[in-house]
């Protein structure tokens, strides 16, 4: 059972430009969280996410960031003319239903220039 | 504004000491507490989870126990070795299905 994946695991952006960064949970894992590290802080919550419904987005900036976590396929987070200030770590975790416990993927850095 | 603290901040401790660290976190509204270890280049990784009051689990020379009335819980390690190096994470829910939030992280390093 592979584990959570996500890819890019480094993604150069120049200001303005689109950010996709993707998530896919483990087999069998019906939830998926989407935390950011911002250098020298620690993990963020930003939102969590079912097949197809978002339980709770209150960590998500309210402009130019989204998420999905369609019926089929990987989780998404989106983040629309990135600026510097969106450089950071992205890390998703993925749980089974029933229990708490996370386990994340090797996260994305992301570099806006 | 539900706020999870760690304390210390971060810690240097001498091969084969023993240390511990505490993590605070509202009493109000507790589900579970969680402990993750999160190596340097590596992601956070489940330690345990506790949700009664008084839990006490252990994991080799790794343990833990609760406090949901007081609001802490307590990581042990007994005779650190330098593969303990990392951040070590707390975290709490207030309901099944309800966001995790994290601590800021108690960095260790244990010196050969």
């Amino acid at each position: 059972n592979a584990g959570v994946m996500q890819n890019p695991r480094h993604l150069v952006r120049r200001r303005g430009q689109e950010a996709r960064l993707r998530c896919s949970p483990m087999k069998g894992h019906s939830h998926v969280y989407w935390y950011r590290q911002l250098p020298e802080e620690g993990l963020k919550f930003m939102v969590y996410l079912q097949k197809e419904n978002i339980i709770d987005e209150s960590g998500m900036p309210k402009e130019r960031f989204s998420a999905e976590f369609p019926k089929e396929g990987p989780s998404i987070l989106r983040i629309q003319q990135v600026v510097r200030g969106d450089s950071a770590a992205y890390f998703c975790a993925s749980s089974p239903p029933l229990t708490d416990t996370q386990y994340f993927g090797p996260g994305t850095r992301l570099t806006v220039l | 504004i539900l706020n999870v603290e760690q304390s210390p901040q971060s810690l240097h401790v001498q091969e084969g000491d023993s240390t511990n660290f505490t993590c605070s976190f509202p009493s109000s509204n507790f589900y579970a507490l969680h402990w993750y270890r999160w190596e340097t280049a590596k992601s956070p990784e489940a330690l345990f989870v506790m949700t009664l009051n008084g839990d006490e689990k252990k994991k080799g020379r790794i343990s833990a126990t609760l406090n949901t009335k007081e609001g802490y819980s307590y990581l042990y390690i007994k005779g650190s070795q330098p593969e303990d190096s990392a951040t070590y994470l707390c975290a709490f829910n207030r309901a099944s299905y309800d966001k995790v939030i994290f601590g800021p992280g108690t960095s260790l390093s244990v010196i050969p």
